[in-house]
């Protein structure tokens, strides 16, 4: 078992806001970091830090941190945001990386 | 702009070693962890182990027993090895850089993954 905890399957309707959340002991001192993936493509990192998104990832997209939770908010989601988010860390003693299991979005 | 080219194996026997490299262009190796993941199809992202560039490796523990991490300095390549494959190993590995970063506000240190090989299908069959 996945020692970060995601939400199970998640849906949102076209142009409304979504939250997943990641729950985890491991993130109290660590910003969790968040990938998008489609089907048959590598992951895209998404969010990472205090709520930093890579050059070409949409505003929409934004990420927060309290305590052992860590939030990943899509703000007016769209259709190609329909995909597999995984969060991620490395644990408190700093000696690994862990994923979550992954939450499928679907965009209604 | 980093790149990230591996190659390998992707077909093997139960009981085979796996073995995939990966080459770093156009970036440092110091300053990053240079990790190895993997994907078994229809399942979630897995983390095997990973090496910094001085050569100290950190590995999965569900994996340690089998894993081997390596780094070539000279030629900026970091190697996998994985002994004694079943079909439980079947899966999309990849290579990736992690990055990581402070904040000094909160106190929180984060990693992240930012550069990622194409990944190597590996298929353990008899």
């Amino acid at each position: 078992s996945s020692e970060l905890t995601q939400d199970p399957p998640v849906s949102v309707a076209l142009g409304q806001t979504v939250r997943i959340t990641c729950q985890g002991d491991r993130l109290r001192g660590y910003y969790a970091t968040w990938y998008q993936q489609k089907p048959g493509q590598a992951p895209v990192l998404v969010i990472y830090g205090k709520n930093k998104r890579p050059s070409g990832i949409p505003d929409r997209f934004s990420g927060s941190n309290s305590g052992n939770t860590a939030s990943l908010t899509i703000t007016g989601a769209q259709a190609e945001d329909e995909a597999d988010y995984y969060c991620y860390s490395r644990d408190s003693g700093g000696y690994r990386q862990i994923f979550g299991g992954g939450t499928k979005l679907t965009v209604l | 702009q980093v790149h990230l080219q591996q190659w390998g194996t992707g077909l093997l026997k139960p009981s085979e070693t796996l073995s995939l490299t990966c080459a770093v262009y156009g970036g440092s190796f110091s300053g990053y962890y240079w990790t190895w993941i993997r994907q078994p199809p229809g399942k979630g992202l897995e983390w095997i182990g990973e090496v910094n560039h001085r050569g100290i490796t950190n590995y999965n523990p569900s994996l340690k027993s089998r894993v081997t991490i390596s780094s070539d300095t000279s030629k900026n390549q970091f190697s996998l090895r994985l002994s004694s494959v079943t079909a439980a190993d079947t899966a999309m590995y990849t290579c990736v850089r992690t990055n990581s970063g402070y904040d000094l506000s909160t106190d929180s240190h984060y990693y992240y993954m930012d550069a990622w090989g194409k990944g190597t299908t590996v298929i353990v069959s008899s």
